[in-house]
């Protein structure tokens, strides 16, 4: 496709559930990112993939948060254990590689735990 | 403290003004710097980056970084109807991709 795609658009759960979120990122793009958003925030950092591996992933709140890009190409945001206060935007964004800055954002997925 | 401050507005421009937007940042080491634009309900996307004190010109768009007072500002000339959106400040290390964003601030543009 042409830009980021993230699926699902909208997910509501109930707390204490599973949830997978999908990226598929530019193709051609390396390096590959996930936001999160709160209403009236900026993005907050989550993780960072430069190709399979994780490059960073100091932003990931706590140990229910996990995330794979197992081919360097689509990427999945697992949460565990779901709570209200996961409740937001999930943003993923992809670049062609280090050091652009320029990153192409999805349309997010936005999660709500009941 | 946080690490990028931005006043969260609204910001109201009558069209044809100027509008002006400001960052500050705390991290000393940060190096390289960026406006994103972000319409209601959508995702941010990238307008100006800026590396070096001084201006930036990319058409409407001024980006003025100042790495002394650790600040960073847009200046949209021309104000139009279709710039009324949010406008997020992000920095980041120099070789770093970890982008830090500001909260935002609303700018709408009054026709």
């Amino acid at each position: 496709g042409a830009g980021v795609s993230q699926t699902p658009s909208n997910k509501v759960t109930e707390k204490g559930k599973y949830v997978e979120l999908r990226c598929d990122p530019i193709s051609g793009h390396t390096a590959l990112y996930w936001y999160r958003q709160s209403l009236g925030q900026g993005p907050e950092f989550l993780i960072y993939f430069q190709g399979t591996g994780a490059a960073d992933d100091s932003g990931l709140p706590n140990d229910r948060f996990f995330a794979v890009r197992p081919e360097g190409s689509v990427s999945t945001l697992k949460i565990q254990r779901t709570e209200r206060g996961d409740s937001a935007v999930y943003l993923c964004a992809s670049s062609l590689g280090a050091n652009t800055g320029e990153l192409f954002f999805g349309e997010g997925s936005r999660l709500t735990v009941l | 403290q946080k690490e990028v401050e931005q006043n969260s507005g609204p910001l109201s421009v009558p069209e044809g003004a100027i509008a002006s937007l400001n960052c500050t940042y705390s991290d000393r080491v940060s190096q390289s710097f960026f406006w994103y634009r972000q319409y209601s309900g959508k995702s941010p996307e990238l307008i100006m980056s800026i590396y070096s004190n001084g201006d930036k010109e990319d058409g409407r768009f001024t980006a003025q970084l100042n790495k002394a007072s650790q600040y960073v500002s847009l200046l949209i000339r021309d104000s139009q109807p279709s710039d009324s959106a949010t406008y997020l400040c992000a920095v980041a290390p120099f070789g770093n991709e970890k982008l830090t964003f500001g909260t935002g601030t609303r700018l709408t543009i009054i026709p």
